[in-house]
């Protein structure tokens, strides 16, 4: 099984609204990540967790706050939202050898996205 | 910093013909993988293939294979017996196996693939 789910499929807010997304896996996968897709460009990192802690943060703004409750759940939560982080927001995750100092990573199996737009 | 290029903003084939997707990368490590992966309308991101650098022998999955060229830093796609499903937009990515880069992948620009009935 290589399923990874995600919450909602779609989500319209406000530029003052607060929401949050969820992604959940269970291939006790221990590297989780968050990406944003425009459409007809490739996928853009913007978080990685490893071993529930977060290892990269790819300059993304603080109105995205990611959280990794546990090793199956990974959430991004939403505050103050521009109306150009419109979005495809993907939610991957891949096995990691090491205990989170940077061991060997194999596959990432994607979730099938949030569609995201702020008004 | 490692970088995946392709070529063919637009590919086309006629059902059941054979099309090839081109991808080139740079990189100074010696241990990575390569990956397609496949963005239907749908918008999920699907895993067609998959190769390890340290593997001669060439992926294959069904109707989907590559030409890996270590050498070259080359790394096609061939589907053979196109079908309609497999009009979409492909992928071609590169991640570090190990190392404090967390198996980031680097994408290419895509390529979008039509198939003709």
């Amino acid at each position: 099984d290589t399923e990874v789910t995600q919450t909602p499929k779609h989500l319209v807010m406000g530029m003052t609204n607060k929401k949050s997304l969820k992604c959940e896996q269970h291939m006790g996968h221990r590297a989780m990540y968050w990406y944003k897709q425009k459409a007809k460009k490739p996928p853009e990192l913007m978080f990685v967790y490893s071993y529930e802690k977060l290892s990269i943060n790819e300059s993304v703004p603080s109105r995205f706050s990611p959280e990794c409750p546990n090793s199956s759940l990974l959430n991004l939560h939403l505050h103050a939202l521009q109306p150009e982080d419109s979005a495809l927001y993907l939610c991957a995750s891949s096995q990691e050898e090491g205990g989170g100092a940077g061991g060997r990573t194999d596959t990432q199996y994607f979730g099938p996205g949030t569609r995201l737009t702020v008004l | 910093a490692q970088t995946v290029t392709q070529s063919q903003p637009e590919m086309s084939v006629q059902e059941a013909e054979t099309v090839t997707l081109s991808c080139t990368y740079d990189t100074s490590e010696s241990d990575y993988y390569l990956f397609w992966y496949k963005q239907p309308p749908s918008r999920q991101m699907i895993l067609v293939i998959r190769q390890e650098a340290y593997k001669q022998q060439n992926a294959t999955e069904n109707r989907f294979s590559v030409n890996f060229q270590k050498a070259a830093k080359s790394f096609s796609l061939k589907i053979s017996d196109s079908q309609l499903g497999d009009a979409a937009m492909y992928f071609c990515a590169y991640s570090h196996a190990g190392g404090t880069s967390y198996g980031k992948l680097t994408f290419g620009q895509g390529t979008i693939l039509t198939v003709h009935p």
